[in-house]
């Protein structure tokens, strides 16, 4: 079982619409999440970290179930500029400070006109 | 304030040859990670420098290898290049002192092994 796994889609959907991903992890010990965007043939960027309590980043919900090891991201009012493929990550030791962050293979969005 | 820089942008190397990676961590930064990210997937962690040492490695064979200079800068060597080395690389760097999971990438070496 891979360590984060995420349906890689396409997801193909209107402007305007709400879009969700989910993400799964194996390690339960895991602590920290954050989902990440990548433009093609750029770098990963951070988009947002994921808080037990949820968190909201304008049209950016995401959202952590612990109990079942799943992670979310909401995209609300989708907007042309949001097609990109956005990446799962899920640190397993936050508090070592020799982190390794584990990437899940990314979902692709592209938003059509 | 100058982010992460990785040169060079692309390079093709045949099987067989030996390509040598660098990577320039974010200003303030002391810790280098290096990733190789395969067409459709996502980055795989290959190892970690901290203090000129290699801190923690992925799942990758000996023929990675690295360094970490005084000034913070990393190479990333790759011996005997396979087709399967084809992918881009992946450098990102943080600071020990602060969550080590907020890592900063550079925009990456694009290799093709022929």
């Amino acid at each position: 079982r891979k360590e984060v796994e995420q349906d890689p889609g396409p997801f193909n959907v209107p402007e305007g619409a709400t879009v969700a991903f989910n993400c799964t992890y194996s390690n339960s010990a895991s602590q920290s999440f954050f989902w990440y965007r990548q433009d093609c043939r750029k770098e990963p960027k951070l988009l947002m970290s994921v808080y037990s309590s949820g968190n909201e980043d304008g049209r950016f919900t995401a959202q952590l179930n612990r109990a079942s090891q799943y992670i979310s991201l909401l995209i609300r009012d989708s907007k042309l500029s949001d097609s990109a493929t956005y990446l799962c990550v899920v640190n397993p030791t936050p508090y070592s400070s020799a982190s390794k962050i584990i990437f899940g293979s990314g979902t692709r969005l592209s938003i059509r006109p | 304030d100058a982010g992460v820089t990785q040169s060079p942008t692309h390079l093709i190397k045949t099987r067989g040859q030996q390509v040598t990676l660098r990577c320039s961590p974010k200003s303030g930064h002391d810790t280098v990670s290096w990733y190789q990210q395969a067409l459709g997937q996502g980055p795989q962690f290959i190892f970690q420098y901290y203090e000129e040492e290699e801190r923690q490695r992925g799942n990758f064979p000996d023929r990675f290898s690295g360094h970490q200079f005084p000034n913070y800068s990393s190479e990333l060597n790759v011996n005997a290049l396979l087709l399967g080395d084809s992918a881009l690389y992946l450098c990102a760097s943080s600071w020990a002192g602060g969550p080590g999971d907020t890592q900063y990438f550079g925009p990456g070496t694009r290799l093709t092994v022929l």
